[in-house]
């Protein structure tokens, strides 16, 4: 089945403790991206990746990091978390090309930073 | 980046058509226009892309006008299970430059 999966679903954590949110997709697509989801300020893309080793900042980059380095993995991570990065996180891949380039997105990730 | 307007919240009862109007005024040539669907708690689900004229698929409509400056999401005959925030993503295809998701036009369908 194709999909994209993410872990952990759910992570409740405290100030400063780092941590990785795991992304993986199964379809061989070139673009995978991260977007945190606010209660009033819909999807904001944090980073995307256009292939492997190669990633770019979105709208909303600053306290994350991202690691392209195999082509269906995406892993984000926070070095230093604070309870700002409190949010729904979507990880989402899709192909590149005119009129293909339908994203796929993963379950999402709830954290709490407390 | 191409900024999106949507409307924040659409009512309507099932059975009748939808439009959700989005706004675009300096989408670029390399853009298409998507549309998803999300319920509470769950990632978008991609419902139909476009770059111009008119696309039709099994759940909808897109119109895109000749300056691209608009679009407009049509979702014939609404049932309570349409009930969803819908987001216009107008983005480059090439994969070169961030996607910016609009707020969102929250749907409630009515019996």
């Amino acid at each position: 089945e194709a999909q994209v999966t993410q872990n952990p679903r759910y992570l409740i954590t405290v100030t400063g403790k780092k941590l990785t949110v795991t992304c993986s997709q199964n379809m061989n697509h070139e673009y995978m991206s991260w977007y945190r989801q606010d209660p009033g300020l819909g999807l904001r893309q944090i980073y995307y990746s256009m292939n492997v080793e190669v990633t770019d900042k979105g709208d909303v980059p600053e306290g994350y990091k991202v690691s392209r380095k195999e082509k269906r993995n995406f892993p984000l991570i926070l070095e230093s978390p604070s309870p700002n990065q409190t949010s729904l996180y979507f990880c989402a891949s899709s192909s590149l090309g005119a009129g293909d380039n339908e994203q796929f997105f993963g379950p999402g990730t709830r954290l709490t930073v407390l | 980046l191409a900024k999106t307007t949507q409307p924040i919240s659409m009512d309507s009862y099932e059975g009748q058509e939808v439009n959700i109007t989005c706004s675009h005024n300096n989408i670029a040539t390399n853009d298409y226009i998507t549309w998803y669907q999300q319920f509470p708690s769950q990632g978008p689900r991609f419902i139909i892309q476009g770059y111009k004229t008119k696309v039709t698929n099994e759940v909808a409509s897109l119109f895109i006008p000749a300056d691209r400056k608009s679009s407009t999401l049509s979702l014939p005959r609404v049932s309570l299970s349409d009930t969803a925030v819908y987001y216009c993503l107008v983005g480059d295809y090439t994969g070169r430059r961030a996607l910016t998701f609009g707020s969102g036009t929250r749907l409630q369908v009515q019996p």
